[in-house]
């Protein structure tokens, strides 16, 4: 079974700068993730969706961050204006239906930021 | 709000010897608890989970225990080997369509 597909798996850009990251999760999973895990820290949630719905974005920063599922499949998450402190690993996951069902998660795109 | 302490932060054991990590949580209504394992530059990946309609759980080397009054959880590691380093993360959520809250995550060295 193909896992959670993550692109770019690396990222450097400068300070005001935007980027997006591409997730495609595991094929018949209705829920998908984007998390921030910053170096030393465990994975922090910034938005959950059900299939093409938000559930929770409560920790997303909404005046820089965005993001999008389209049909319910692939998932986008930008980054506008980037700052430093953007600096980190951003995991996507993918599980059947939600939380309490095994949750895999992809590579991530370790993005860094000048 | 939601919190899932764990601890320790660090743990180095020696080759045959065992590893306990503990996490505690503050929701009472948390109902799973995953454990994950990363290696450096790894995904985390699923290694054991407990429901909270059950108090332990066993898969070979790897033992989770769940104290739902004291809203504590444990992973215990038997006969630890050197594959066994890595970081492991405690989670915690409410099921179905709760936020999966992670813990701060403990670095486990096992020397031969």
């Amino acid at each position: 079974e193909a896992g959670v597909a993550q692109s770019p798996r690396y990222k450097i850009i400068e300070k005001r700068q935007s980027v997006a990251f591409w997730c495609n999760p595991i094929s018949g999973h209705a829920t998908l993730y984007w998390y921030q895990q910053i170096l030393g820290q465990g994975p922090k949630l910034l938005i959950q969706f059900q299939n093409n719905g938000v559930v929770d974005d409560s920790q997303l920063p909404k005046d820089r961050f965005s993001a999008e599922r389209l049909k319910g499949v692939d998932s986008t998450l930008k980054i506008q204006p980037a700052k430093l402190e953007d600096s980190a690993v951003y995991l996507c996951a993918s599980s059947l239906e939600g939380v309490g069902n095994t949750i895999y998660f992809g590579e991530g795109s370790w993005l860094t930021v000048v | 709000g939601e919190n899932v302490e764990q601890h320790p932060s660090t743990l180095s054991v020696q080759e045959g010897d065992s590893a306990v990590i503990k996490c505690t949580y503050s929701d009472s209504a948390s109902n799973y608890f995953p454990w994950y394992k990363q290696e450096l530059g790894k995904r985390p990946q699923l290694i054991i989970d407990i429901r909270s309609n059950v108090g332990e759980k066993k898969d070979q080397r790897i033992a989770v225990t769940l104290n739902k009054t004291a809203k504590h959880f444990s992973l215990h590691i038997t006969e630890t080997q050197p594959e066994d380093s890595a970081v492991y993360f405690c989670a915690a959520s409410k099921g179905q369509g709760g936020k999966l809250i992670f813990g701060q995550g403990t670095e486990l060295s096992v020397k031969p």
